[in-house]
């Protein structure tokens, strides 16, 4: 398996773009999460589904930023408008309840978005 | 709310000697524990998870334990390498929801 796949891989983009962030998880996971990963703040979890069905959007720091997941190979993490503030590390990590894996969580290699 | 704190914040060690990395939660009603690498500028990569009713887990080197009533757990690597400089996380998860808590990481050097 390729592992979880997030793209891009690096995003540059002016404050007030918009930023569309992609993930697809390990095939076979039902769980899908993103999360954010920040100096300040370590590793904060945004959002996650099951099933392709959002469970916890909690962590979703405001209304400029959506998640879908229209398909059980696909999820986008969208911001609009961009902010400096939003300038961090987002990772994608997929799990599945399995008898030896149970949640045992895989992550993509992140995407690196740095608004200016 | 569940807190996970990680101590020391950083480690510099000289090859071959044998470490301990502390991972401590508040709530103890967990349904597991996973330790994680983290190399600069790249993704985590999941080293060992432990159950709930598990007391250990170990893989090559590392030997990881959990103490639930005491919200603890030791990552142990023994006979560091340059290799095994890294940043290493601790995650719980919690009996309910899919909610993954992380703590602020131990950042590891073992030098040559």
């Amino acid at each position: 398996d390729a592992g979880v796949i997030q793209s891009p891989r690096h995003e540059v983009t002016e404050m007030g773009q918009e930023v569309t962030l992609r993930c697809k998880p390990i095939s076979g996971h039902d769980y899908l999460f993103w999360y954010r990963q920040t100096m300040m703040r370590g590793l904060e979890l945004l959002i996650y589904f099951n099933n392709n069905v959002p469970i916890d959007d909690s962590g979703m720091p405001e209304d400029r930023f959506s998640a879908k997941m229209p398909n059980a190979s696909f999820s986008t993490l969208k911001i609009q408008p961009s902010e400096p503030r939003d300038s961090a590390v987002y990772f994608c990590a997929s799990s599945s309840r399995t008898a030896n894996i149970n949640y045992e969580q895989y992550f993509g290699p992140g995407t690196r978005l740095t608004v200016t | 709310k569940q807190e996970v704190t990680q101590i020391p914040a950083a480690l510099s060690v000289p090859e071959g000697e044998n470490l301990v990395l502390n991972c401590s939660f508040t709530d103890s009603a967990i349904y597991n524990l996973q330790w994680f690498r983290q190399d600069p500028g790249k993704g985590l990569t999941s080293l060992l998870l432990i159950q709930s009713s598990q007391r250990e887990q170990t893989s090559g080197r590392l030997n990881a334990s959990l103490d639930k009533s005491s919200g603890r757990s030791t990552l142990y690597i023994a006979a560091s390498q340059p290799g095994d400089s890294a940043t290493y996380l601790c995650a719980v998860k919690r009996n309910y929801g899919q909610n993954f808590v992380f703590g602020p990481g131990t950042r590891l050097s073992v030098l040559p």
